[in-house]
């Protein structure tokens, strides 16, 4: 079965410092995987995607996630954060059928000035 | 614009009432879907629909119903026979349901029972 594990459940970073949001994946299969945000009782947004072509991928407002096979990983980073930036991030992989996502758990990004 | 729309924002019923949330979208997408979130968790499926007329049981289905009779519209019922139905609803859609198609979201309906 497939899941996605956020390994940090808040981050808390300053603003203009980077981001790192870490996630790990498990599938059977070549996944596809996403980052959405998530902004207080608001629905989802989508950052960026992974559909097996290029590993290092670019998203909004300069958020961008590499894939490393090697390591089940998909971390999600940003060079320099804004006050914007602080929302709640989750880690996301489709089922083989391409059905469902599947959720992580969600991390919570603080922004401090 | 295109997008989702769900309503209403907030919704508050009394417990042994069946409650429907409503769900449009205008982006001609084929796929559509309902999730349910509970605090400090991420989504699950509740129900899912490829196609008009049509709609598959997710992974917590027990306790609501749907119908798809529009392509534009997939209308969430939740019943007296959920147990613990206080969450936050989210609607998506996609163009098809490959592992490729990204599920855009709604901007969701709170439901509080009382």
């Amino acid at each position: 079965a497939q899941s996605v594990t956020q390994l940090d459940s808040h981050v808390s970073v300053s603003e203009g410092t980077p981001v790192l949001l870490r996630c790990n994946y498990s599938s059977s299969y070549s996944p596809s995987l996403f980052w959405y945000v998530q902004h207080p009782n608001k629905g989802l947004q989508l950052l960026l995607k992974y559909t097996s072509a290029a590993t290092l991928v670019k998203g909004i407002n300069g958020f961008e996630a590499e894939f490393k096979k090697s390591e089940t990983s998909f971390h999600l980073t940003k060079p320099s954060a804004h006050m914007s930036d602080a929302a709640e991030y989750f880690c996301v992989v489709i089922n083989q059928a391409g059905t469902a996502l599947i959720f992580g758990k969600g991390t919570t990004l603080s922004v401090s000035s | 614009d295109g997008g989702i729309t769900q309503s209403p924002k907030y919704l508050f019923r009394k417990e042994g009432q069946n409650v429907t949330l409503s769900c449009e979208q205008n982006l001609n997408h084929d796929a559509m879907y309902w999730y349910r979130q509970d605090p400090g968790q991420g989504l699950r499926l509740i129900y899912y629909s490829q196609i008009v007329n049509d709609f598959q049981k997710g992974d917590i289905a027990e306790g609501y119903s749907v119908s798809r009779e529009k392509k534009e519209s997939f209308p969430l019922t939740v019943t007296s026979a959920q147990k613990n139905p206080t969450a936050f609803y989210l609607c998506a859609s996609s163009m098809a349901s490959g592992r490729t198609d990204t599920q855009y979201f709604g901007p969701g309906t709170r439901l509080t029972v009382l």
